[in-house]
C-alpha cells in the first residue's frame, strides 16, 4: 500500500461508547497530524506528532486522546463524545514539522455520534 | 492571528467556462501559500503552491499567483471540466510555536455541469 490509510471509513457510536480511529502512513514521513473537518468551517488542526512525540495540542477536549506508537501509525481514541463531535476526521503526514511543505491526507473517517 | 478567507460556494459552472476562486489571507511574516483539492469521497491533495511574493503556482491547468500587495492567492483555470468538480481549499503555512502548520480556509465547492 502507498500513501495514508485510515480505518474505519465510517463509524457510528453512542455517547457512552469507546472507539478508536487508526491511521497508517507508508511514506517514510516523520510528522503526523489529526484534523477535524466540519461543514462550513475551516479544517481544525487537533494534534501534531513529530517522531512519535506530541508537539502540538490545540485545546482539544480530553474526550479525544491521541496515540502515536511509532512514526508510521497514529490513533485517535474516542470516549464519551458529544453529537457536535460528528465530523470527518482526517489524518495527514509530512516529511517533517519544520519545512512548509506538502501534507499527504488519508480519505478520512466519517464519525457520527448519536 | 493568521487566517485565510475564501469565497463561499457553491460555484456552479458549465464545462469549458473560466474559473476564479478568491482567496485572501492575513499573516505576519512571509508565509507559503497553497491550494488543496478534495474530490468526492477522498482526502485532500495538494494542487499547487507558491513560496514567495509574485511566485505563480500551476498544475493541471490551474494557476494562482502570490500577491503580497493585495494579500491574495486567487485560483484560476481557463476551461473547467466535469472532472474538476470538487472542494478547493486555500491554505497558508503558519510558523507558530514549534511547528510549521497549515491554516486552511473553509473550502469552496465547485460543481461543473456538462
Amino acid at each position: 500500500e502507498t500513501g495514508v490509510t485510515q480505518t474505519p471509513r465510517h463509524l457510528v457510536m453512542g455517547m457512552t461508547n469507546k472507539k478508536s480511529l487508526k491511521c497508517e502512513q507508508h511514506l517514510g514521513h516523520n510528522a503526523m497530524y489529526w484534523y477535524k473537518q466540519s461543514a462550513k468551517k475551516p479544517l481544525e488542526l487537533m494534534f501534531v506528532y513529530s517522531l512519535e512525540e506530541r508537539v502540538e495540542n490545540n485545546s482539544v477536549p480530553s474526550r479525544f486522546s491521541p496515540e502515536c506508537p511509532n512514526s508510521s501509525h497514529l490513533f485517535l481514541h474516542l470516549h464519551t463524545l458529544q453529537p457536535e463531535d460528528s465530523a470527518l476526521y482526517l489524518c495527514a503526514s509530512s516529511q517533517d514539522v519544520v519545512t512548509p511543505g506538502e501534507l499527504f491526507f488519508g480519505e478520512g473517517s466519517r464519525l457520527t455520534v448519536l | 492571528g493568521n487566517s485565510v478567507t475564501q469565497m463561499e460556494g457553491p460555484v456552479t459552472l458549465s464545462e469549458e467556462a473560466f474559473l476564479t476562486i478568491n482567496c485572501t489571507y492575513t499573516a505576519t511574516g512571509y508565509p507559503s501559500l497553497f491550494w488543496y483539492v478534495q474530490y468526492p469521497g477522498e482526502g485532500l491533495q495538494l494542487l499547487l503552491k507558491a513560496t514567495k511574493a509574485d511566485d505563480k503556482g500551476s498544475n493541471k491547468g490551474f494557476e494562482a499567483t502570490y500577491r503580497k500587495e493585495t494579500t491574495s492567492f486567487h485560483l484560476e483555470k481557463g476551461s473547467v471540466q466535469v472532472s474538476d468538480s470538487a472542494v478547493y481549499f486555500c491554505a497558508l503555512s503558519d510558523r507558530g510555536g514549534a511547528t510549521n502548520k497549515l491554516i486552511f480556509g473553509t473550502g469552496t465547492l465547485l460543481a461543473v455541469q456538462p
